[in-house]
């Protein structure tokens, strides 16, 4: 049963256009997310997180929105640059075991000039 | 700091053998984990470890053995490869709060079982 789930495996956008990645969860325990991203032959790099007391978390290009009556998740990253071209895994942390994450499937996507 | 580093980067085995992945962190992190990764199933945790000396399963433990007997290293067997095994391993590391510090990856090493 996939607690984390990124139906969209792949996405491809123009340069300078955003980017929206999404998440869906099914664990109502979460309640707290991360966004993970990963360039072929490297292991995944923390990205962004947000806490399930916020909706809203940015950093620079990335912004995270969260949508707890909805269980949904979202990244969005304006402007979108070529090297933003990678694999994102979005992750959830349960509260009732904190000591772990569970990942999602991961979103691949690709921004083109 | 080196990080999160893996031995070996890859390797090929023939179903039946056994090996040992090393995992090993220079930040103190307390916490360590062991994930696969296969297409489209995104990132599985096979074991992790909440200190020294501690182990615990995750989601997909079976087939695999871990030990950690040292705070930085973290170890991943393989007593009996399967082809079922072949995958990318990739290990992990965290402070005592994984719930607030994002974990730090390893680059990964691809096993194939034939």
């Amino acid at each position: 049963d996939q607690q984390v789930k990124q139906n969209s495996p792949s996405l491809s956008v123009q340069e300078g256009r955003i980017s929206i990645l999404n998440c869906d969860y099914t664990n109502s325990m979460f309640d707290y997310f991360l966004w993970y991203k990963k360039y072929p032959a490297e292991g995944p790099t923390f990205l962004i997180s947000i806490s399930s007391i916020k909706d809203k978390n940015e950093d620079g290009r990335f912004t995270v929105f969260l949508n707890k009556s909805a269980k949904h998740l979202s990244l969005h990253i304006v402007p979108s640059q070529p090297g933003d071209s990678a694999v994102y895994f979005c992750a959830a942390s349960d509260r009732g075991n904190t000591d772990k994450l569970i990942f999602g499937t991961g979103t691949r996507l690709q921004v083109f000039p | 700091n080196a990080g999160v580093t893996q031995t070996p980067k890859f390797r090929v085995l023939k179903t039946g053998q056994s090996m040992t992945l090393l995992c090993a962190q220079d930040m103190n992190h307390e916490y360590m984990y062991w994930y696969r990764q296969d297409p489209g199933m995104g990132l599985r945790l096979i074991h992790y470890s909440v200190g020294e000396g501690t182990t615990a399963k995750g989601e997909v433990p079976d087939g695999y053995n871990v030990s950690r007997l040292k705070k930085q290293n973290f170890l991943l067997g393989l007593e009996s490869a399967a082809p079922s095994q072949t995958s990318v391993y990739f290990c992990a590391s965290s402070y005592a709060r994984p719930r607030r510090n994002e974990q730090f990856f390893g680059p990964g090493t691809r096993l194939t079982v034939l």
